[in-house]
């Protein structure tokens, strides 16, 4: 079941945080976040895993709610850089199968 | 080295004709994907190869659509006939064998069926 991210779209400006959400029905084991820049491939940006611990990249966060069905990431101090539309993944029949959101566009102004 | 490399990155063709995309996955990487992305359906995963074993096919949206991995370092996704409706752009991504499952993508293949 493909999992909702929120908000759908984000504007701000350089140097301010940002917060997107991504929820499921059911409880998740592992979140995986990636991001597309207009025209390019999606990127990895990190994975979650239900311990709480985080693999991937070290000016990006995320976390999760108390039941495991919601994952937030968190975008601190944004760089021009981070523009783009953030899609979260999660595991379908396997581990390694990912359904992804619909995405949350980002837009960091100068 | 060398990422996941996709060809052709763009592909215009009639309706009816028969179109392949190509996938090289990243060597080593042991499990491979191809998705389908377009405006009103997002990024929808066809099929999932691992160890050049189709896993699960049930992203294939009908049998005009078929894929092969007849090696660990090729996969073709071929339409036959092609349709307007496939128009899209076609990513393969490809994972590693010991890691978090982290998936790489190719450039992609932006298809245009006329």
């Amino acid at each position: 079941q493909q999992p909702v991210q929120s908000p759908q779209a984000v504007i701000l400006r350089e140097g301010e945080d940002a917060v997107i959400n991504c929820s499921s029905s059911k409880a998740l084991y592992s979140v995986h976040w990636y991001r597309q820049k207009h025209g390019e491939a999606p990127v990895f940006l990190m994975i979650l895993l239900k311990g709480g611990e985080q693999k991937g990249h070290d000016k990006i966060s995320a976390s999760f709610n108390e039941k495991k069905q919601q994952s937030s990431l968190y975008l601190t101090a944004s760089q021009l850089s981070y523009s783009g539309t953030y899609f979260c993944g999660t595991p379908g029949g396997s581990a390694r199968q990912l359904t992804f959101g619909s995405g949350t566009q980002l837009t960091v102004l100068p | 080295d060398a990422g996941v490399i996709q060809s052709p990155r763009h592909e215009v063709t009639e309706m009816g004709q028969e179109v392949t995309l190509r996938c090289k996955p990243i060597s080593g990487h042991n499990s491979l994907f191809w998705y389908r992305q377009t405006m009103m359906r997002g990024l929808e995963l066809l099929i999932y190869f691992n160890n050049n074993v189709p896993i699960d096919d049930s992203g294939m949206p009908e049998d005009r659509f078929s894929a092969k991995m007849p090696n660990a370092s090729f996969s073709t996704l071929k339409i036959q006939p092609s349709e307007p409706r496939d128009s899209a752009v076609y990513f393969c991504a490809s994972s590693p064998r010991t890691s978090g499952y982290e998936q790489y993508f190719g450039p992609g293949t932006r298809l245009t069926v006329t």
